[in-house]
Parts: structure tokens; C-alpha cells; sequence
């Protein structure tokens, strides 16, 4: 059974630098079938698609985070990672990683496994 | 930008059915995908490709997707099924949410 586990700080001071990684168990990041995701839920709030890589290093980003983030995969150890500049109190969230399905060609474009998410606070 | 829209809140009394809707620009054109949020918990996806269910997923939970709105349909919802509902679609190389629904079985 797949398994995607975040892990990082819950506290980061405003205009720092947040980061995650998000480590898969139970099957490989290297398939060709799947990016790995992001998503965030301030809180009391809905969901918000951060970013996706794939194996390769290729990525899709949210336009609107896009200037503020990076996300990177290091396949020799099954993990991929977040990081997010100059934060602010906006930023304090839920992150989930995700398991993001891709298709041959289309909109096919899903999460299927999710992590059990990290509180990240920004603290001024 | 491309947006969805979802009615922020739905209350159905116990064995009826309820619909969620999601709305946007030609969604009908693209797959529509939902997911199932209870408190304290990850996102489960409940609907991907319009109408399929995942495996272990209820046959009480359907879904369809024509023109600009799809829409999730819990039939003989039970009181396990109060949860936040969210919709999702892939548009011009981005996922998009829509803001969620939170069903609430009175």
C-alpha cells in the first residue's frame, strides 16, 4: 500500500524559508505514470494545488505561487521536497503531498493518495 | 484564471439524496474529479473521471459532468457521509479546487 509521509518544521518565522519533504513508501517515485504534488488548507479553509514534479525534474507550478516556490525530488531516497520563500502569516497551513495521476494526453489529472498533512505555522 | 464554484454548504436529512454542484467555464469539456474532507482528516477522492469510483468506495456516491457544472450525488446518504466535498479539475497546466461544499446530514 503506497504511503507518502510529510515532514518538516511546524514553526517558521515570517520572511524565512518554509520546507518540506515528503517521503513515498510502499512503491517507487520513479514510475512514469505519476507526479508528486503539493496542496495546502489554511485554516478553516478549502484546498490549494501548489506545485508537481515528476521523476525527471519536471514540474508543474501554481501561477500564483510560482515566484515563491521550488520543488525538487531526490529519487535515490524516495523523496520529494518543498520549499516556499519570504512566508507570511498567510502561508500557516496544512501541506499535504500527494500521489498526482497523469494522463497520456487530456485533463486526467487527479490525486489519489494523500499524506496525513503538517501543520505549518509563520510566526511574526 | 480558471475557476470553480461549489455552493458552500448542503444539509439532507438521512437516506435522502444529496447533490453537490461545481461550476465553470465549459467544465463539461474537461474531467471533473471530487473529494470527500472529514475533520481532522486528509482529502479522499470519492469521483475521478467524471463518474468512476475508486475502489472501496460506495456505489451511494455518483457523479456526472455536462456542460458548465458537475455534480456529486450521494444516494441514501448516511450520517458518515457529513463531511466538506470538494471539486477539482486540470485546466491550462493547473489543477484548480473548487472553494468546497460542507454537507451537513440533519
Amino acid at each position: 500500500q503506497l504511503q507518502l509521509q510529510e515532514s518538516g518544521p511546524g514553526l517558521v518565522k515570517a520572511s524565512e524559508t518554509l520546507s518540506l519533504i515528503c517521503t513515498v513508501s510502499g512503491g517507487s517515485i520513479s514510475s512514469s505514470s505519476y507526479y508528486w504534488g503539493w496542496i495546502r488548507q489554511p485554516p478553516g479553509k478549502g484546498l490549494e494545488w501548489i506545485g508537481s514534479i515528476y521523476y525527471s525534474g519536471s514540474t508543474y507550478y501554481n501561477p500564483s505561487l510560482k515566484s515563491r516556490v521550488t520543488i525538487s525530488v531526490d529519487t535515490s531516497k524516495n523523496q520529494f521536497s518543498l520549499k516556499l520563500s519570504s512566508v507570511t502569516a498567510a502561508d500557516t497551513a496544512v501541506y499535504y503531498c500527494a500521489r498526482h495521476q497523469i494522463p497520456d494526453s487530456g485533463s486526467n489529472h487527479f490525486f489519489d493518495y494523500w499524506g496525513q498533512g503538517t501543520l505549518v505555522t509563520v510566526s511574526s | 484564471s480558471y475557476e470553480l464554484t461549489q455552493p458552500p454548504s448542503v444539509s439532507v436529512s438521512p437516506g435522502q439524496t444529496a447533490s453537490i454542484t461545481c461550476s465553470g467555464d465549459k467544465l463539461g469539456d474537461k474531467y471533473a474529479f471530487w473529494y470527500q474532507q472529514k475533520p481532522g482528516q486528509s482529502p479522499v477522492l470519492v469521483i475521478y473521471q467524471d463518474r468512476k469510483r475508486p475502489s472501496g468506495i460506495p456505489e451511494r456516491f455518483s457523479g456526472s459532468n455536462s456542460g458548465n457544472t458537475a455534480t456529486l450525488t450521494i444516494s441514501g446518504t448516511q450520517s458518515m457521509d457529513e463531511a466538506d466535498y470538494y471539486c477539482q479539475a486540470w485546466d491550462s497546466s493547473n489543477v484548480v479546487f473548487g472553494g468546497g461544499t460542507k454537507l451537513t446530514v440533519l
